[in-house]
């Protein structure tokens, strides 16, 4: 089972609101990034769990705050947004074990609307 | 510096034409991998084919091919007969041994196939 799922699929919350994107996977992974992706643009990465430890932070505003809480989960807690943080946020997998050389595989998204 | 460069920014062909979508990388390391993934209009990126520096054998899959040339560095991807589910924008990356999870995107191609 090849799959990574994401909820929810749309999300549209107030530059005061705090919210959360919730992703998992059941493949036995042991790495979770979370990107950002603006419209004709390529994803933009965030954040990487390997072995639910934080192990990259791309200098990301801690208005973006991370979970790892176990494997298979990987949250996004957001608060106070801006509306230019409007954007595909993307939640994706790998065994792991390779590092660089691993294939990562992608959930369907999370289109976030900040107003 | 790592860079991959698609140089074509928007391809359109009618229904059962072959496509090649063009991808140039930079990289210094000699162990390197080069991946491709395909983005439909539902925003999902869905994995198709990891390639490592040292293996310069053509895949085929159905009718995908790929075309690894380490002296010219293109990883060039083809769609023979195409078809209107193949409409979708292809991005091809790569990440270096060392570089730890991280993947330098090209820009994306995006791919229109006409009925």
């Amino acid at each position: 089972d090849t799959e990574v799922t994401q909820t929810p699929k749309h999300l549209v919350m107030g530059m005061t609101n705090k919210k959360s994107l919730k992703c998992e996977q059941h493949m036995g992974h042991r790495a979770m990034y979370w990107y950002k992706q603006k419209a004709k643009k390529p994803p933009e990465l965030m954040f990487v769990y390997s072995y639910e430890k934080l192990s990259i932070n791309e200098s990301v505003p801690s208005r973006f705050s991370p979970e790892c809480p176990n494997s298979s989960l990987l949250n996004l807690h957001l608060h106070a947004l801006q509306p230019e943080d409007s954007a595909l946020y993307l939640c994706a997998s790998s065994q792991g074990r390779g590092g660089a050389r691993d294939e990562q595989y992608f959930g369907p998204g999370t289109r976030l609307t900040v107003t | 510096a790592q860079k991959v460069t698609q140089a074509q920014t928007e391809i359109s062909v009618v229904e059962k034409e072959d496509v090649t979508l063009d991808c140039v990388y930079e990289t210094r390391d000699t162990t390197y991998y080069l991946f491709w993934y395909k983005q439909p209009p539902s925003g999902e990126l869905v994995f198709l084919i990891r390639r490592n520096s040292f293996d310069e054998q053509n895949e085929i899959s159905g009718r995908y091919s790929w075309n690894f040339q380490k002296s010219t560095s293109s990883f060039n991807f083809t769609i023979t007969a195409s078809q209107v589910v193949d409409s979708a924008v292809y991005f091809c990356a790569l990440s270096e041994a060392g570089s730890n999870y991280q993947l330098i995107w090209g820009a994306g191609t995006k791919l229109i196939i006409k009925p």
